[in-house]
This record gives C-alpha cells, sequence and structure tokens, in this order.
C-alpha cells in the first residue's frame, strides 16, 4: 500500500497571504495525483488532478507541483472560503487508492 | 446539472447489514467508474470500493473484503454498496463519487453528499 503523509496537520494563514502544503508518497506516485478541499459539513471537492491540473471552476489562485514522492500545493492569496481540510489522493496505484490524513488550514 | 445522491444509511447492531444507493442525474452514467469511499466521525478519507463502468472489473479495501458487495444498475443509473456483518469501525459517512473519464486520470471529480451509516449496539 501507499502511504500518503501530508504536513503540516494544522496551518494557520492569515487572509490575503500565501498558503503551501505539503504531501508526500512513501513510494513514487509519478504525477498520479490529485488535492481536495472540503469544508465541514460538505463533501470533498476535487482541485487538483495530475499533480498540477486545476480541475473545472477552480479559481487560479489554487496550484499544484511536484512529481515523484514529494508534491505542494499552493493557495496564493487566501479567501475566506478556502479555510477547510485539504487532501491529497494517489490514484498510481488505482484502483487501491490512498489518501492521506488531512492538512487543516485555519485562520490566524 | 451533474449530481450524486446517496440514500439508505443508518443505525445498524453489530454484525446486521444494510444496503446503500447512489442515484446519478446529469451525465451518462454508464460511461463511468464508480466509488464508495467513506469517512469516520472526526476523521479523513478512506477509498472503500470501485466498479467499472460494465461492472467488468470490481475492487475492494482490504478492511471490507468479504463483507462489502458494489454493483450497479446502468439502465437506473444508479450505484449500490451492500454491506454485511457491520462492526463498529464502518461507522462513517459513506459517499460515492465518479472517476474521471479522461484516459489516465483517475480522480474523482463528482462526490455526492454522503449518507451516514452508524453501527452500535
Amino acid at each position: 500500500e501507499i502511504v500518503m503523509t501530508q504536513s503540516p496537520a494544522t496551518l494557520s494563514v492569515s487572509p490575503g497571504e500565501r498558503a503551501t502544503l505539503s504531501c508526500r508518497a512513501s513510494q513514487s506516485v509519478s504525477s498520479n495525483l490529485a488535492w481536495y478541499q472540503q469544508k465541514p459539513g460538505q463533501a470533498p471537492r476535487l482541485l487538483i488532478y495530475g499533480a498540477s491540473t486545476r480541475a473545472t471552476g477552480i479559481p487560479a489562485r489554487f496550484s499544484g507541483s511536484g512529481s515523484g514522492t514529494e508534491f505542494t500545493l499552493t493557495i496564493s492569496s487566501l479567501q475566506s472560503e478556502d479555510f477547510a481540510v485539504y487532501y491529497c489522493q494517489q490514484y498510481n496505484n488505482w484502483p487501491l487508492y490512498t489518501f492521506g490524513q488531512g492538512t487543516k488550514l485555519e485562520i490566524k | 446539472e451533474v449530481q450524486l445522491v446517496e440514500s439508505g444509511g443508518g443505525l445498524v447492531k453489530p454484525g446486521g447489514s444494510l444496503r446503500l444507493s447512489c442515484a446519478a442525474s446529469g451525465f451518462t452514467f454508464s460511461s463511468y467508474s464508480m466509488n464508495w469511499v467513506r469517512q469516520a466521525p472526526g476523521k479523513g478519507l478512506e477509498w472503500v470500493s470501485s466498479i467499472s463502468s460494465s461492472s467488468s472489473y470490481i475492487y475492494y479495501a482490504d478492511s471490507v473484503k468479504g463483507r462489502f458487495t458494489i454493483s450497479r444498475d446502468n439502465a437506473k443509473n444508479s450505484l449500490y454498496l451492500q454491506m454485511h456483518s457491520l462492526r463498529a469501525e464502518d461507522t462513517a459517512v459513506y459517499y460515492c463519487a465518479r472517476e474521471m473519464a479522461t484516459i489516465g486520470f483517475h480522480a474523482f471529480d463528482i462526490w455526492g453528499q454522503g449518507t451516514m451509516v452508524t453501527v452500535s449496539s
């Protein structure tokens, strides 16, 4: 099983600032990585797939980078609606998908 | 509007059974692989099961193998999860999720709102 590890567990950032979230895979997943946003009481929403491609309707302030075992989700200028929990998911080993444990992005 | 709507959750005793349903609308259901993903209270996401568009390929997480059965009815635009021998650790919100149609990309682009399953005596 490919283990996905996200850091930090909680990130405190002020609105308007940049947020950088990390995701590490226990073995290479190439660029087969997705990022999701989940707000309280809601289903996850796909943000990024292929490590760096924004999903339909996702604002340009969200960007993804990385390949192999190290990945980053960057939110360039945080808006109030961006405070949520973010998950990475590998699908290199599909259909045996695995998710990271999540990073909670909170208002500083 | 592209939509997935789950139903069938509820309270069940340990060892009991439950069948979840997911109704799809707004897209050609028969063209997509579908998945179940669960989330225990206050915890992260866990992939549960996957079924290909024509039901030819079916996969399960080790945690549910032998107890859960995924199926679909393309004529009814519906996805199902039959759960047997339920345990306390199966308590979670269960989401159905559509897999992207783009070849080579297997992220989940559409999710339902989830249905809660509680296993407790």
